[in-house]
């Protein structure tokens, strides 16, 4: 069962626009949703993230848009950069499970020049 | 700190043949997990531990797969035999068990069984 569902799958975007990526989960128990950042060959990396009782988070160029009724969330690059180009993951997870994180299936973001 | 350590990097076996991964979490931090990335399956968790125990291990996909932290420095996870569908990116993470839930990722152990 994936209970967290991610789109697009890839997206290419010219810099200096906007990047925007979607979640939605299930499990309404869920109380944390990261984003998470990799490059190819590396690990992810938290990148920003949210609690259910915020609506919007903003750190630099990245925003994370909450909707808490209709189980979504998303993800806002502004100004988007080539060094940007990475694959982005949103997750999900709940204290009760020992936050063990439930991820999407990841958008791979290219940034043309 | 220099982060989560995994090793080998990189590793090609053959199909039958025993495989150990290993994971250097972050000093001090309680909580350890494994995951699988695959093209098809994603990001999937196998097992996490928390204080050297396993919590949940519903994501090990099959007998062949155990997983150990035998102290609060080292873990090791197995695959005995090894087959060609084990392929993947295996990545270890650890966070601390504080209410701070941000987990560190190791650079992965790219597995390849022929």
């Amino acid at each position: 069962q994936q209970q967290v569902k991610q789109s697009p799958q890839s997206l290419i975007v010219q810099k200096g626009g906007i990047s925007i990526i979607n979640c939605a989960y299930e499990n309404t128990a869920f109380d944390y949703f990261p984003w998470y950042q990799q490059f190819p060959g590396k690990g992810p990396a938290l990148l920003i993230a949210i609690r259910p009782d915020v609506s919007e988070k903003k750190e630099g160029r990245f925003t994370i848009s909450f909707n808490k009724s209709a189980k979504q969330f998303s993800l806002h690059i502004m100004d988007s950069q080539p060094g940007d180009s990475a694959t982005y993951f949103c997750a999900a997870s709940m204290k009760a499970a020992g936050n063990k994180l439930t991820f999407g299936g990841g958008t791979r973001v290219l940034v043309k020049p | 700190d220099a982060g989560v350590i995994q090793s080998p990097r990189h590793e090609v076996t053959e199909m039958g043949q025993e495989v150990t991964l290993r994971c250097k979490p972050i000093s001090g931090h309680d909580y350890l997990f494994w995951y699988r990335q695959t093209m098809m399956r994603g990001l999937e968790l196998l097992i996490y531990f928390n204080n050297n125990v396993p919590i949940d291990d519903s994501g090990m996909p099959e007998d062949r797969f155990s997983a150990k932290m035998p102290n609060a420095s080292f873990s090791t996870l197995k695959i005995q035999p090894s087959e060609p569908r084990d392929s993947a990116v295996y990545f270890c993470a650890s966070r601390p068990g504080s209410r701070n839930t941000e987990a560190f990722f190791g650079q992965g152990t790219r597995l390849t069984v022929v």
